[in-house]
């Protein structure tokens, strides 16, 4: 039944070691979002995919990417990872970007440990 | 910008207590607000809505109205149950904007 799903739950990388985080949905919705949540904080939106359109935070850093090959999949590349980096990533959905009556739909997240 | 305020936790209270979480904003415009609720090892997920001036979202037993001339959106429960031990966000999204700005987040025990 899960409608928004992100693997793994749990990613432990090495500091400068490129990892991957993936987000998959069933839910056939237009948009993507990757949000970060650090401990105790506000989540706080990374990017998001409308379609194949990219449109970044502009206060995203570089070392953040994210490949969106079809519908149903989205990735979250980070090129080298710091100490800071470590956070719950969670991935959303929706059916359009814009209008305030838009649900968004969350996955479980995965959370990212940085050694 | 746009930014949401709620308070500090841990929120903890006895089963069947009244829960009130407050949130305040600051924005442009009229955005929408909301509160999404996180149990543990789940995602979020929304619990309710208000989109325009002195609407009421309720859900679960959970309510908030959109307070206007004090900028706020307070979540109330008449009486709480262990179930409803999770994480909440307050979140706005303006009325012209793709964007969903969250509260920090207050955690809510509830004992038996």
């Amino acid at each position: 039944d899960a409608m928004v799903i992100q693997n793994p739950r749990y990613q432990v990388t090495q500091f400068g070691k490129p990892v991957t985080l993936s987000c998959s949905q069933t839910l056939n919705h237009n948009v993507m979002y990757w949000y970060q949540q650090k401990s105790s904080q506000a989540p706080k939106l990374l990017f998001h995919y409308y379609d194949k359109d990219f449109n970044n935070e502009a206060d995203t850093p570089d070392n953040f990417q994210s490949r969106r090959p079809n519908t149903s999949f989205c990735f979250l590349d980070i090129r080298s990872p710091g100490l800071g980096d470590a956070a719950m990533y969670l991935c959303a959905t929706s059916r359009a970007p814009q209008g305030s009556n838009e649900k968004l739909f969350f996955g479980s997240g995965t959370q990212l440990s940085v050694l | 910008g746009d930014s949401v305020t709620q308070m500090e936790g841990p929120v903890t209270l006895s089963e069947e207590a009244f829960l009130t979480i407050n949130c305040t904003y600051t924005a442009t415009g009229y955005p929408s607000l909301f509160w999404y609720v996180q149990y543990p090892g789940e995602g979020l997920q929304l619990l309710l809505k208000a989109t325009k001036a002195d609407d009421k979202g309720s859900n679960k037993g959970f309510e908030a109205t959109y307070r206007k001339e004090t900028t706020s959106f307070h979540l109330e429960k008449g009486s709480v149950q262990v179930s409803d031990s999770a994480v909440y966000f307050c979140a706005l999204k303006g009325d012209s904007s793709y964007k969903l700005i969250f509260g920090s987040g207050t955690r809510l025990l509830v004992r038996p």
